[in-house]
Formats: C-alpha cells, sequence, structure tokens
C-alpha cells in the first residue's frame, strides 16, 4: 500500500517553544491530509483537514492559532505547534487521502508512524 | 456527531481461544469502517476495512463483519497468539473523509 511518513518520530523540547512536524505522502498526491492527536491511554481524535493550497479546516475546541497547518504542495502538510506547553504533549498522527495510490480501488486514507511530542 | 464505541476496554484471554471484539457507531452513514492494530507507542497498522457496502472481510485469522444498519462491527481473531496483544482500534470514516475513532480494546494474549 501507500506510505505515509512524519518527521520526527519523536521530540522533547521547553515549554514557550515551537514545534514543527512534517506529514509526507511518499508514492502518490494528497490534496487532502489530516492530522489527530492520541493522550496517553485515549483514542486519537481529528484535529484539523489540511488542504493543498488553502487553509486547513479545524475541528471544534482545536485552536488554530496554536496549531498552524501548512499544506504547501501535495506530499507535505507541516503542522506547527506554537509557544507549546506540557498540556501539549501527546503522540499526532496524519494520514492522507489518496485516489490514485498504488493498488488501491477504494479511495483508502493511509496514516503516518506518529510523532511523539513532550514538552517539558 | 458520529460516536464509536468498543467493548471490552481491555480483554485477556490464553493462547489459542477464538476471540471477538466489538464496535458499534451512532450514525449508519458511513463510507467505510476500518480496524487497526496499535502496538504500545507506535503508530496505526491497518488490519482489515470494509466499504460500506460490504458485509465482512477476511484476512488470514481476521474477519471483520459490518451490520451498517445497526451500527455495529466486529472483527473475530481466530486460534489467538502472544503476538496479537496489543490495542485494536475501530474507526469509522464519513462521507467526508474524515475518520472516528472509538476507545480501542486492549488485548492481552497470555502464553
Amino acid at each position: 500500500g501507500a506510505v505515509v511518513s512524519q518527521h520526527p518520530s519523536w521530540v522533547i523540547c521547553k515549554s514557550g517553544t515551537s514545534v514543527k512536524i512534517e506529514c509526507r505522502s511518499l508514492d502518490f498526491q494528497a490534496t487532502t491530509m489530516f492530522w489527530y492527536r492520541q493522550f496517553p491511554k485515549q483514542s486519537l481524535m481529528l484535529m484539523a483537514t489540511s488542504n493543498e493550497g488553502s487553509k486547513a479546516t479545524y475541528e471544534q475546541g482545536v485552536e488554530k492559532d496554536k496549531f498552524l497547518i501548512n499544506h504547501a504542495s501535495l506530499t507535505l502538510s507541516t503542522l506547527t505547534v506554537t509557544s507549546a506547553h506540557p498540556e501539549d504533549s501527546s503522540f499526532y498522527i496524519c494520514s492522507a487521502n489518496s485516489l490514485a495510490a498504488l493498488q488501491t480501488t477504494y479511495n483508502e486514507q493511509f496514516f503516518g508512524p506518529g510523532t511523539r511530542l513532550t514538552v517539558l | 456527531k458520529q460516536e464509536v464505541t468498543q467493548i471490552p476496554a481491555a480483554l485477556s484471554v490464553p493462547e489459542g481461544e477464538n476471540l471477538v471484539l466489538n464496535c458499534s457507531f451512532t450514525d449508519s452513514a458511513i463510507y467505510n469502517l476500518q480496524w487497526f492494530r496499535q502496538d504500545p507507542g507506535k503508530g496505526l497498522t491497518s488490519l482489515l476495512l470494509i466499504q460500506s457496502s460490504q458485509r465482512e472481510q477476511t484476512s488470514g485469522r481476521l474477519n471483520a463483519s459490518l451490520d451498517k444498519s445497526s451500527g455495529r462491527s466486529t472483527l473475530y481473531i481466530a486460534a489467538s497468539q502472544p503476538g496479537d496483544s496489543a490495542t485494536y482500534l475501530c474507526a469509522v470514516r464519513d462521507n467526508f473523509n474524515k475518520f472516528y475513532f472509538g476507545s480501542g480494546t486492549k488485548l492481552n494474549v497470555k502464553p
């Protein structure tokens, strides 16, 4: 199946700094990517939908000024956690939708391996 | 808003047992339903994907069923092995490509 990568896989930062997480579709183009976060022992919650060439759409309760999303190309979306605080520590996972991914006939969505953010 | 519930939250079984994990969802207007496996501290591994028009999918020892009208899906694992120990997540995808995840079933298969 198609591959989605994330970088970095883990990051530790000090409170107040900003952290950028990249999500790349490696062998297909993705006009839409999604960002999720998962707190310890909880399930994944959708944060925002990233649209190539336009503004992201945020879910209710997610601060758009704190979680900046940029989808500048058909293979890359970035999530920047601005002025991170310890409560932002979480596992961030992206997914990408492909209509032309290899060996797929069902418009399958593919998930990245996740980025673990720890804010001290 | 779509809500996905998984029962049980945790399950511990001896090796070799057949087991069933349950998933229910509140809105039957789904695009598809997917079962994932998540190992501790890791990302998601897709196990089975069932389109809204399908009733079940099988892969090896895994079988997933879907009853869209009643808002239910089950994941059947045959002849469980210690390597099956993980958290199993059920997720429904709506017609806007958004996924809604259940809280997961943490499975422990004892040798």
